[in-house]
């Protein structure tokens, strides 16, 4: 069975620019978690959609935004980057919103 | 105090050694709790689940203390593989979200 799969896996951005990641959950799943880990520390998180509804939002300003498509997939959007939203960004899949399981990332380099 | 709280690292360790992390939560409506695996630059593997009553998946057990809002992960005749960053992780209630540590980095040395 595939994992969860995310693209790109690199980006390199300017800032003011937008940015736009995805992520497709593993199958069966209904649930995507969105987190950001900049270097040296934990993962921090950002969002969760289940069955395309949002069921959290952590302590991120209003430049980033996200949705869940009818397959589950995500959407992460960043707009009007700064230097400081480099970083790993992960996407995690839940059968509903217990045990996360995380896909390879989205490295974001903001220059 | 932060949310979640790991040993700091670095833990530097011959092969066949045991060692121990431990961290501490705050918020004592915590449900759910965790160890996830981290290689370098690489997303995070869940390892295992932690349980109050204490679980073990071959060289490495967990243990929970509510009442000390405390978890443990041991890990016995430790491999050269086991090198990595160990993430203490707590759900944060309601949302679903997932509280992480800021990471335990372990060497294991020939």
């Amino acid at each position: 069975d595939a994992g969860v799969t995310q693209s790109p896996t690199h980006l390199i951005k300017t800032r003011g620019q937008q940015v736009t990641l995805r992520c497709s959950p593993i199958s069966g799943h209904k649930s995507v978690s969105w987190y950001q880990q900049v270097l040296g520390q934990g993962p921090q998180f950002i969002f969760q959609y289940y069955e395309k509804e949002e069921r959290g939002r952590g302590n991120f300003p209003d430049r980033f935004s996200a949705r869940q498509f009818p397959n589950y997939s995500s959407e992460l959007n960043v707009n009007a980057l700064l230097l400081g939203d480099s970083a790993l960004y992960l996407c995690a899949s839940s059968l509903y919103v217990d045990t996360q399981y995380f896909g390879p990332g989205t490295r974001l380099t903001v220059l | 105090r932060k949310e979640v709280e790991q040993d700091p690292g670095p833990f530097n360790v011959p092969e066949g050694a045991t060692v121990a992390f431990n961290c501490t939560y705050s918020n004592s409506a915590s449900q759910s709790f965790f160890w996830y695996r981290q290689d370098c630059r690489k997303e995070p593997k869940l390892l295992m689940s932690v349980y109050s009553s204490g679980n073990e998946d071959g060289r490495f057990t967990a243990q929970l203390n509510r009442a000390s809002q405390y978890i443990s992960l041991l890990i016995r005749d430790s491999k050269l593989s086991d090198s990595a960053t160990y993430l203490c992780v707590v759900n944060g209630g309601s949302q679903g979200n997932l509280i992480f540590g800021k990471g335990t980095k372990l060497s294991v040395k020939p």
